[in-house]
């Protein structure tokens, strides 16, 4: 069985750029969602993609956007990079959601975005 | 919305004892889920244990194990018999019963556990 896995590890930008990340879901999950976070802190939810539509966001501003593709990896997009972007982004896959059943959310390694 | 509270930036246990992380939730739903997870410095979150909030019994994983007080809205997390390997921060979650996880998991700000050999 697969894990789930994320592209690239490390990532260097500057203010105003844009940047595409990417996650490969664990094997039989159809469910991702993406999480940023900041140094010190939690994980906060960003948005999470089941079956190629999003299905729920967090309080993240528009310049995140994300997608879904037909074999369940997804990308984030963040567009006019700010330096307060600058976190490790975390993707997690699971099953499909299903009237409240809990699935369970298995994180890849993430990835850390520096932006200067 | 719902928060979560880890009042420990740090704890520090010797080798062999055992340790207690505190958590605290807040919440005006009755069906929800509860998880510790763990992360080590290679970053990768892993899930250490689940609790359903409708059930009464504590959820239990080999050395690790819950005390999950409802009404209090409390869930810490007792770590038997520590090892070097359980270093790591770890991080109560919360997601809500209602939504289908649309809303995915609400985590505390961590707690820093340092394992003294």
């Amino acid at each position: 069985e697969t894990g789930v896995t994320q592209s690239p590890t490390h990532l260097i930008k500057t203010r105003g750029q844009q940047v595409t990340l990417r996650c490969s879901s664990q094997s039989g999950h159809n469910t991702v969602s993406w999480y940023q976070q900041a140094l010190g802190q939690g994980p906060q939810f960003i948005f999470q993609y089941y079956r190629e539509e999003k299905n729920g966001r967090g309080n993240f501003p528009p310049r995140f956007s994300g997608l879904q593709f037909p074999n369940y990896s997804s990308e984030l997009n963040v567009n006019a990079l700010e330096l307060d972007d600058s976190a490790l982004y975390l993707c997690a896959s699971s099953l499909e959601p299903s009237g409240g059943r809990e699935e369970t959310q298995y994180f890849g390694p993430g990835t850390r975005l520096l932006v200067l | 919305a719902q928060t979560v509270t880890q009042s420990q930036p740090e704890m520090s246990v010797q080798e062999a004892e055992t340790v207690t992380l505190s958590c605290t939730y807040d919440t005006s739903e009755s069906d929800y889920y509860l998880f510790w997870y763990k992360q080590p410095p290679s970053r990768q979150m892993i899930l250490v244990i689940r609790q359903e909030a409708y059930k009464q019994q504590n959820a239990t994983e080999n050395r690790f194990s819950v005390n999950f007080q409802k009404a209090a809205k409390s869930f810490s997390l007792k770590i038997s018999d520590s090892q070097l390997g359980d270093a790591a921060m770890y991080f109560c979650a919360y997601r809500s019963y209602s939504g289908g996880g649309a809303d995915g998991l609400t985590f505390g700000k961590g707690t820093h556990l340092i394992i003294q050999p």
